[in-house]
């Protein structure tokens, strides 16, 4: 069936530091991709998605690419901030009567000062 | 819109006991998920509804766990009796059908048995 293998944290960094949290996935057909954070205390959000290959998803200075040889959509920062701790999940559509979202373990991220 | 609503947001109860969580999804969704989060087992899907009917609750650990969509504005998930190993978040989260795959999320439930 289709899932999502995401790294496990947590991860470390200092802030200004460059961000790669990696995401595969398997899936027939054309899946959504996304990434969801949750902050601390708070439900999951959006933070970004692509719908085809090669689509470029971002927000907030994070970045990911549905790149479908590699069945892949790593998100990225160039400069992480200590308000960006927080755990990022990386999901696919499955599609069906109802889109249900399949959702990796999440990874958690620690920003220090 | 005040997004998904969850209550209460902290339940503590004894084993035995029945526990009733409750969401209110935003107002024009039209399908309702419950997921289940633990540091073990991560996020899981509980059940789903589609326009206030059940479409897949195979997630649902037991018998003991049900779940109930009467009207599109609110829905509950119950567990009796509770046991200490259900002690979680519980999270809701609605979509609509223009944009079927975007879920958006309540604040949840913290629930600790026992």
């Amino acid at each position: 069936g289709n899932s999502v293998t995401q790294m496990e944290g947590p991860v470390t960094l200092s802030e200004e530091a460059f961000l790669t949290i990696n995401c595969t996935y398997t899936a027939t057909g054309y899946p959504s991709l996304f990434w969801y954070v949750q902050y601390p205390g708070e439900g999951l959000q959006l933070l970004l998605k692509a719908t085809k290959a090669d689509d470029k998803g971002s927000n907030k200075g994070f970045e990911a690419t549905y790149r479908k040889e590699t069945t892949s959509f790593h998100l990225e920062k160039g400069s992480v901030q200590v308000s960006d701790s927080a755990v990022y999940f990386c999901a696919l559509s499955d599609r069906g009567a109802v889109d249900k979202i399949i959702f990796g373990k999440g990874t958690r991220l620690h920003i220090l000062p | 819109d005040a997004g998904v609503i969850q209550s209460p947001r902290h339940e503590v109860t004894e084993m035995g006991q029945e526990v009733t969580l409750r969401c209110k999804p935003i107002s024009g969704h039209n399908s309702l998920f419950w997921y289940r989060q633990t540091m073990m087992r991560g996020l899981e899907l509980l059940i789903y509804f589609n326009n206030n009917v059940p479409i897949d609750d195979s997630g649902m650990p037991e018998d003991r766990f049900s779940a109930k969509m009467p009207n599109a504005s609110f829905s509950t998930l119950k567990i009796q009796p509770s046991e200490p190993r259900d002690s979680a978040v519980y999270f809701c989260a609605s979509s609509f059908e223009g944009a079927k795959n975007i879920q958006y999320f309540g604040a949840g439930t913290r629930l600790s048995v026992l």
